[in-house]
């Protein structure tokens, strides 16, 4: 079964430094990939996704991520931070080619910035 | 968020009794889900459905029951509603294949 892992439950930045939010899968066959955030009491946002193309995908915010197919990784990343992207971010698969079935989730990475 | 709406967004309820969130969508999508997010567990699948009146199990299913009946309406009912069914429960739906979701904002459930 295929599985997702984000590497640090909490991520600590100052304000105009790098992020990196970490996420690796275990598939043998590259899936679909996301990455969510979540703001306080709020529900999920998509923030960008890789399906086909090009393996560095933008998103919003100034967020984006690059599949690496050899590392099995989909990091995120930010070049500088700011106190608005404080929020819990998820990685996220779903196998090519079958199209109804469930995302399947990491388990969060929550990102504070402090100024 | 735009085209998915829950209800209710907040209930508090006693334990023993029946519970039914709701979940809408006006995006004529095909797929929908329930989750629930917990501290320490991220999300977790509770049912899915690929059409109206097709439903299948999650992960973590025992307990809840699920009913499709049109396409832009999906209910997740708790049988009887136990404590450690005090969760904060999201609805998302799916256009399919290379789509993530689109989520709802978010049920806060609690079971007293």
């Amino acid at each position: 079964a295929q599985s997702v892992t984000q590497l640090g439950s909490h991520v600590s930045v100052s304000e105009g430094a790098l992020v990196l939010l970490r996420c690796n899968y275990s598939s043998s066959v590259p899936p679909y990939l996301f990455w969510y955030v979540q703001y306080p009491n709020q529900g999920l946002q998509l923030l960008l996704k890789y399906t086909t193309g090009a393996t560095l995908v933008k998103g919003i915010n100034g967020f984006e991520a690059e599949f690496k197919k050899s590392e099995t990784s989909f990091h995120l990343t930010k070049p500088s931070a700011h106190m608005s992207d404080a929020a819990e971010y998820f990685c996220a698969v779903r196998p090519v080619n079958q199209a109804g079935t469930a995302l399947i989730f990491g388990k969060g990475t929550t990102l504070s910035v402090s100024s | 968020d735009a085209g998915i709406t829950q209800s209710p967004r907040h209930k508090v309820t006693e334990t023993g009794t029946p519970v039914t969130l709701r979940c809408h969508q006006t995006e004529n999508h095909r797929y929908m889900y329930w989750y629930r997010q917990d501290p320490g567990h991220g999300l977790r699948l509770i049912h899915y459905s690929y059409g109206v009146k097709d439903t299948d199990k999650g992960e973590v299913s025992d307990g809840y029951s699920v009913s499709r009946s049109k396409t832009e309406d999906f209910l997740l009912t708790l049988e009887s509603a136990t404590s450690s069914q005090t969760s904060v429960y999201f609805c998302a739906i799916s256009g399919g294949q290379g789509d993530g979701y689109t989520f709802g904002s978010g049920t806060r459930l609690t079971v007293v």
